[in-house]
């Protein structure tokens, strides 16, 4: 079955850059499917960063945008997560997981998650 | 953005007793709606997408429906195992949003 690990720092400073990685078994990422990540903290409950697929394309919630890129290495079955100039307010739980798409593409839900890592952002 | 409004916030309930859970969209998004089970310490679950599919694996206890703004997540029969919170989504249009969640605790 399916299953997606994340993997990184938990303590950042202020301005520091965040860098997640997220390893997936069972499951050739270059074979399909899009690859996204998703936050979950106390004060904003859940929120979508982002999303992409193996040949490049992405999507990315405009909140974030100019903040966030992510990467596929399909060599490894890995995509990452990269944050630039985080602040106290990008604590959270952070979550890959694997998109599913209906309605031709057009619809997202979020069927394969990996158990979330906490970050910690404090000076 | 498209704003997703869960309402309760919470509630209490018996093992067996029928629950609703709504979901309501701050705009149309057709039939663009999935619902998510959460457990304390967990990642969220896929239950439900495009509003009344039912994901593989999951009861048949659980079942969607609702269209447009409207939308309605019913746990028919809850069993122990249900006890959770629950999460909305959209995905009609960027970005994807969440409702705040609804959490079911025993009665």
């Amino acid at each position: 079955q399916v299953q997606l690990q994340e993997s990184g720092p938990g303590l950042l400073k202020p301005s520091e850059t965040l860098s997640l990685t997220c390893t997936v078994s069972g499951y050739f990422i270059s074979s399909g499917y899009y690859w996204g990540w998703i936050r979950q903290s106390p004060g904003k409950g859940l929120e979508w960063i982002g999303f992409m697929y193996h040949s490049g394309s992405t999507y990315y919630n405009p909140s974030l945008k100019s903040r966030v890129s992510t990467s596929v290495d399909t060599s490894k079955n890995q995509f990452s997560l990269t944050l630039s100039s985080v602040t106290a307010a990008d604590t959270a739980v952070y979550y890959c997981a694997r998109v599913l798409d209906y309605y031709d593409s057009s619809g997202y839900g979020f069927d394969y998650w990996g158990l979330g890592t906490l970050v910690t952002v404090s000076s | 953005d498209i704003q997703m409004t869960q309402s309760p916030s919470s509630l209490s309930a018996s093992v067996g007793d029928r629950v609703t859970i709504t979901c309501r969209a701050s705009q149309t998004i057709s039939s663009y709606l999935n619902w998510y089970q959460q457990m304390p310490g967990k990642a969220p679950k896929l239950l439900i997408y495009a509003a009344s599919s039912l994901q593989s694996g999951v009861p048949s206890r659980f079942s969607g429906s609702g269209s447009g703004t409207d939308f309605t997540l019913t746990i028919s029969g809850l069993q122990p195992e249900d006890f959770a919170t629950y999460y909305c989504q959209q995905s009609y249009s960027f970005p994807l949003t969440f409702g705040g969640g609804t959490k079911v605790d025993f009665k």
